[in-house]
């Protein structure tokens, strides 16, 4: 079956640990996002991945970190920086850009502990 | 700044009703819109995409509009049905930007 896929679904951080969160999509998507839910809010970009090798910043970077080495993969770092970070994160992706339909997966829920 | 205005936050309806969920944008620039759909917990959606040349959007009972002059989109569903209650999101993209820029949602809840 052809989608996206997010793990863990759940995850729990000490204060002062850096996690990674796992995004991976077989859909031949160029195109990754992750964003971040917080209740009563819209979504939020955090990053954004048009191309292998190559992601931007989006509105609410800080803390965080990403990389692109592989097309189906855009795993994202939530830092020891990010001073708030429980919050439902979701990934994305779409053929080649924000103008496509998105694409998301289940989503993760960190919490910090 | 774009921004994103979804009302109501939350609906509640009896099975079978017909209903409207508003979204307005102030930048009538967009290149596309898009509704989505989200379950407690789990990811979204995608219902419909209307792009700025496009009037409206069917599928099955859901009709998206987008009126891109006056800043506005409506998400009708008809007939709705218990399975229907979930929070109901719109969602602009604009040219020249990756960025999708999102509502926060109306929380339907259809009543058997």
């Amino acid at each position: 079956d052809g989608g996206i896929t997010q793990s863990p679904k759940y995850l729990f951080r000490k204060e002062g640990q850096n996690v990674t969160l796992s995004c991976e999509q077989n859909l031949n998507h160029d195109a990754m996002y992750w964003y971040r839910q917080d209740p009563g809010q819209g979504l939020r970009l955090i990053y954004y991945s048009q191309i292998v090798n190559d992601f931007q910043k989006g509105d609410i970077a800080e803390g965080y970190s990403v990389s692109r080495e592989k097309k189906e993969s855009f795993p994202l770092t939530v830092t020891s920086a990010q001073k708030n970070p429980t919050a439902f994160y979701l990934c994305a992706s779409s053929i080649a850009g924000s103008t496509d339909t998105q694409y998301f997966g289940p989503g993760t829920r960190l919490t910090v502990l | 700044k774009q921004e994103v205005t979804q009302i109501p936050a939350a609906l509640s309806v009896p099975e079978g009703e017909n209903l409207v969920l508003n979204c307005s944008f102030t930048d009538s620039a967009i290149y596309n819109l898009q509704w989505f759909r989200q379950d407690p917990g789990k990811g979204l959606t995608s219902l419909l995409l209307i792009q700025s040349s496009q009037r409206e959007q069917t599928s099955g009972r859901l009709n998206a509009s987008l009126d891109k002059s006056s800043g506005r989109s409506t998400l009708y569903i008809a007939a709705s049905q218990p399975g229907d209650s979930a929070t109901y999101l719109c969602a602009v993209s604009q040219g020249g930007s990756e960025k999708l820029v999102f509502g926060k949602g109306t929380k339907l809840t259809v009543n058997p």
